[in-house]
């Protein structure tokens, strides 16, 4: 099987930078992906790593370590807006279907 | 414009009753999914389908059914069997493999 595990909560404060963690047990995958989430809505796509290294996207980016089985979400310059819970997902080349990790919930505070 | 389309937004049913989740695209996408949430829980992959008269179960696929007739259309039965059927569903599509996933606004079903 595989499975993502991801921090449960994170709080931070307007304009810090945060790094939200994903670790992952899989046999293969394409690639990592990132998506957000607001109360009550559905998720967005925010990132992808196909490769190892980082991925910048504005005030987003995503890195991703195949070796240390490993990715992380990096927000800088936090606003409120930001508060939402974060996913980090996976296609698994076997089973060609997208997990998701537990989630984590951001908190960011004035 | 394009995008994902899943109605209703909220659903009410009695136990023991079958109800049947709509989800239509327009983005020409071939990768349908279905997945359900759980308040304060990650998404659990329900069924997916790769290509038109073709789906696979996911990790939850018990008491839940569909259909992909159409590649725009791939409905989501909860069945009676389903033990625990209140949830939010949400559908997804991506043209390729798996990024990015659209998905839609959601249902949220209340079963009581």
């Amino acid at each position: 099987g595989q499975s993502l595990e991801q921090p449960s909560e994170v709080t931070a404060v307007e304009g810090a930078i945060v790094q939200i963690n994903c670790t992952y047990q899989t046999s293969g995958f394409y690639g990592l992906s990132w998506y957000q989430q607001h109360d009550g809505g559905a998720p967005t796509f925010l990132s992808y790593n196909a490769l190892d290294g980082l991925e910048e996207t504005g005030r987003f980016s995503s890195f991703l370590s195949r070796s240390d089985s490993y990715g992380y979400l990096l927000l800088q310059e936090l606003q409120m807006k930001d508060s939402a819970s974060y996913f980090c997902a996976l296609l698994n080349t076997g089973f060609q279907k997208l997990v998701f990790g537990t989630g984590t919930r951001l908190l960011v505070s004035p | 414009d394009g995008g994902i389309t899943q109605s209703p937004k909220y659903l009410f049913r009695k136990e023991g009753q079958n109800v049947t989740l709509s989800c239509e695209q327009n983005l020409n996408h071939d990768a349908m999914y279905w997945y359900r949430q759980d308040p304060g829980q990650g998404l659990r992959l329900i069924y997916y389908s790769q290509i038109v008269n073709d789906f696979q179960k996911g990790d939850i696929a018990e008491g839940y059914s569909v259909s992909r007739e159409k590649k725009e259309s791939f409905p989501l039965t909860v069945t009676s069997a389903q033990k625990n059927p209140t949830a939010f569903y949400l559908c997804a599509t991506t043209p390729r493999q798996g990024v990015p996933l659209h998905f839609g606004n959601g249902t949220r079903l209340t079963v009581t």
